[in-house]
């Protein structure tokens, strides 16, 4: 069965400072998508970064970067830098060929001025 | 390009009352997807169309529907509502529906209170 999960349920972070935020997943296929998605209280939820599991180098937009460790399972996603807009909830989700999109429970991620 | 849209963004009902929330996808993507959020269940998915049928679906009662039109635009309707329905109702967009490297778009959320 696929699953994903993080373990962090809350973070506070000082301004400025980079975060990591944990998580790992669990399938048998070779193939498949791991996704990032920031969710601010206003509740859209934004899609941050992308990265495949054929992908050779960890993936990169802007402040946002993934730390892919196949052998691991883990997709941490990295923060550099954080800005007080950051402060929102962060999901990471899994996609295997044609299944469903799973997401895990998230981490509310605070900073602090 | 414009984003995905969900209209009304903000409902209220009554319980047994039924409810229908509209989804207008990105240009060109073919696939939409609609989750159920709740501080108690967290993100919980519905179901799935691509091309009008139904892909993929999750774990809820009949009380839940959903289809899609042909140009994308896609409902869902739940009848006969109950206080736990009460939840914002995540619309997402993807361009093929399928496969690893699919990026669900998400649109601003309808949130629906049940009284």
């Amino acid at each position: 069965a696929q699953k994903i999960t993080q373990t962090q349920p809350g973070m506070f972070v000082q301004e400025k400072e980079a975060v990591t935020l944990d998580c790992t997943y669990d399938t048998s296929d070779p193939s498949y998508g791991l996704f990032w998605y920031k969710q601010p209280s206003s509740g859209e939820m934004i899609f941050l970064i992308y990265q495949g599991s054929y992908d050779q180098q960890n993936a990169t937009e802007g402040r946002y970067s993934l730390n892919f460790q196949k052998a691991r399972k883990s997709a941490n996603l990295v923060i550099s830098a954080s800005q007080l807009g950051d402060s929102a909830m962060y999901f990471c989700a899994m996609r295997v060929r044609d299944d469903k999109i799973i997401f895990g429970k998230g981490t509310r991620l605070h900073i602090l001025p | 390009k414009a984003g995905v849209t969900q209209t009304p963004r903000y409902l209220i009902k009554t319980r047994g009352q039924q409810v229908t929330l509209s989804c207008s996808p990105i240009s060109g993507h073919r696939s939409v997807s609609w989750y159920q959020q709740t501080p108690g269940q967290g993100l919980q998915f519905l179901f799935e169309y691509f091309s009008e049928t139904q892909r993929n679906k999750g774990n809820f009662p009949g009380r839940f529907s959903g289809r899609q039109f042909s140009n994308s635009r896609s409902e869902m309707n739940v009848s006969t509502l109950e206080l736990g329905d009460s939840a914002l109702y995540l619309c997402a967009s993807s361009l093929r529906g399928g496969g690893p490297t699919d990026t669900q778009y998400f649109g601003p959320g309808t949130r629906l209170t049940v009284l």
